[in-house]
């Protein structure tokens, strides 16, 4: 089983749609956890960190459930500029960070 | 401009010529990593330093070397490079140890081994 599970996609949306991710991890230690954003082969770049109590940052809403195992991230009001692949990220202890293996999204007009 | 940078960007090389990759970064951070990404397994981490002189292995660190002599700088060193080793190479930088430090990453070396 991988450290950290994502569903690939591709999400393909029309703008203005609302989309969600979900992201799972096997290790209930894990300290931190955080969306990172990747645009076509380019460098990954933090979206946002997600927090024990929910966090929102203008159209993005980050969730976790420790007791699950699992993050999520929403996306309303989708925009074209959105299209991306979304990294699940999780900071599994002594600082090492894994990485899921992103889900893609496609926002259409 | 605070920023990782990695070079080459892009290369092509044969089997067994040795190469190395530079990585530096300017915000005087601790921690530097390189990672390796392949289609379907995400990042993976290759092998990182806590600090100057200090490095570890990663979870793929086989066929490769890394060196830490001064703080801003971590390059990659491939001896003996092999066709498996063909992939997208990224370093990274993050400070210190704190859990919600972001890491910053660098554009990326595109490395082709024939």
């Amino acid at each position: 089983r991988k450290e950290v599970e994502q569903d690939p996609g591709p999400f393909n949306v029309p703008e203005g749609a609302t989309v969600a991710f979900n992201c799972t991890y096997s290790n209930s230690a894990s300290q931190s956890f955080f969306w990172y954003r990747q645009d076509c082969r380019k460098e990954p770049k933090l979206l946002m960190s997600v927090y024990s109590s929910g966090n929102e940052d203008g159209r993005f809403t980050a969730q976790l459930n420790r007791a699950s195992q699992y993050i999520s991230l929403l996306i309303r009001d989708s925009k074209l500029s959105d299209s991306a692949t979304y990294l699940c990220v999780v900071n599994g202890g002594y600082n090492k960070l894994i990485f899921g293996a992103g889900t893609r999204l496609a926002v259409h007009p | 401009e605070a920023q990782v940078t990695q070079n080459p960007r892009y290369l092509i090389t044969v089997t067994g010529k040795k190469l190395t990759v530079t990585c530096s970064q300017n915000m005087n951070h601790e921690y530097m990593s390189w990672y390796r990404q392949d289609p379907g397994l995400g990042l993976r981490q290759i092998y990182y330093s806590m600090n100057v002189e200090v490095t570890d292995k990663g979870d793929v660190p086989e066929g490769y070397k890394v060196s830490r002599k001064e703080k801003r700088n971590f390059p990659l060193i491939l001896e003996s490079p092999s066709p498996n080793q063909t992939s997208l190479y990224f370093c990274a930088s993050r400070a210190g140890t704190g859990a919600y430090n972001e890491q910053f990453f660098g554009p990326g070396t595109r490395l082709t081994v024939l």
